[in-house]
């Protein structure tokens, strides 16, 4: 059973530009949530989407959104990079509240 | 808000030896989950242990276990005959259970854990 996938694996944007990053969850998951994890604010919770519907978002700027398609697949958007957006994006998927997270490889962002 | 304290950024361990990770956490419910993940240099991370707030056992996989002091809040891992394999960042992480609560996982800080030959 193939894993969590994200890409595309590492990303150089410069700022201002805007950029979209896939995950594909497990399959059978439709659970899916993102992480932005930096060295100086560690782990931090983007969104979560279940079924196709963001059911919680974390205190990040407008400039971050995402949606689920119908397959469980997601995609999240920054839009007018910054160079602090610079980071390990983590997808985690699973099949529901009760049940075991599982992350993918991340993308690694670095805006210059 | 719920918040993750590890406190430890760095740990090393002799191999075969054995160390334990420290934890503490804050919250004002009483239905949640805990977790170990580690995160290799791969970046992925996975899940090692997991513990259910209303069970008083401790939960043990293979090499790891949990010491959960539920009064105290804190959570500490314990990992027994250590192995190079074992080198990584150690994150834990909080999230509650409720029907309807907020479902993402609350970090800690991690601790690096470095395994000497």
């Amino acid at each position: 059973k193939a894993g969590v996938t994200q890409t595309p694996r590492y990303l150089i944007k410069t700022r201002g530009q805007q950029v979209t990053l896939s995950c594909s969850p497990i399959s059978g998951h439709r659970s899916v949530s993102w992480y932005q994890q930096t060295p100086g604010q560690g782990l931090q919770f983007l969104f979560e989407y279940f079924s196709e519907t963001q059911r919680n978002k974390g205190n990040f700027p407008g400039r971050f959104s995402g949606r689920q398609f119908s397959n469980s697949r997601s995609e999240m958007n920054v839009s007018t990079l910054e160079l602090g957006d610079s980071a390990l994006y983590l997808c985690a998927s699973s099949l529901g509240q009760a049940y075991q997270a599982f992350f993918g490889q991340g993308t690694r962002l670095t805006v210059v | 808000a719920q918040t993750v304290t590890q406190s430890q950024p760095e740990m090393s361990v002799q191999e075969a030896e054995t160390v334990t990770l420290s934890c503490t956490y804050d919250t004002s419910e009483s239905d949640y989950y805990l977790f170990w993940y580690k995160q290799p240099p791969s970046r992925q991370m996975i899940l090692v242990i997991r513990q259910e707030a209303y069970k008083q056992q401790n939960a043990t996989e293979n090499r790891f276990s949990v010491n959960f002091q539920k009064a105290a809040k804190s959570f500490s891992l314990k990992i027994s005959d250590s192995q190079l394999g074992d080198a990584a960042m150690y994150f834990c992480a909080y999230r509650t259970s409720g029907p309807g609560s907020a479902r993402q996982l609350t970090f800690g800080s991690g601790t690096q854990l470095t395994v000497l030959p």
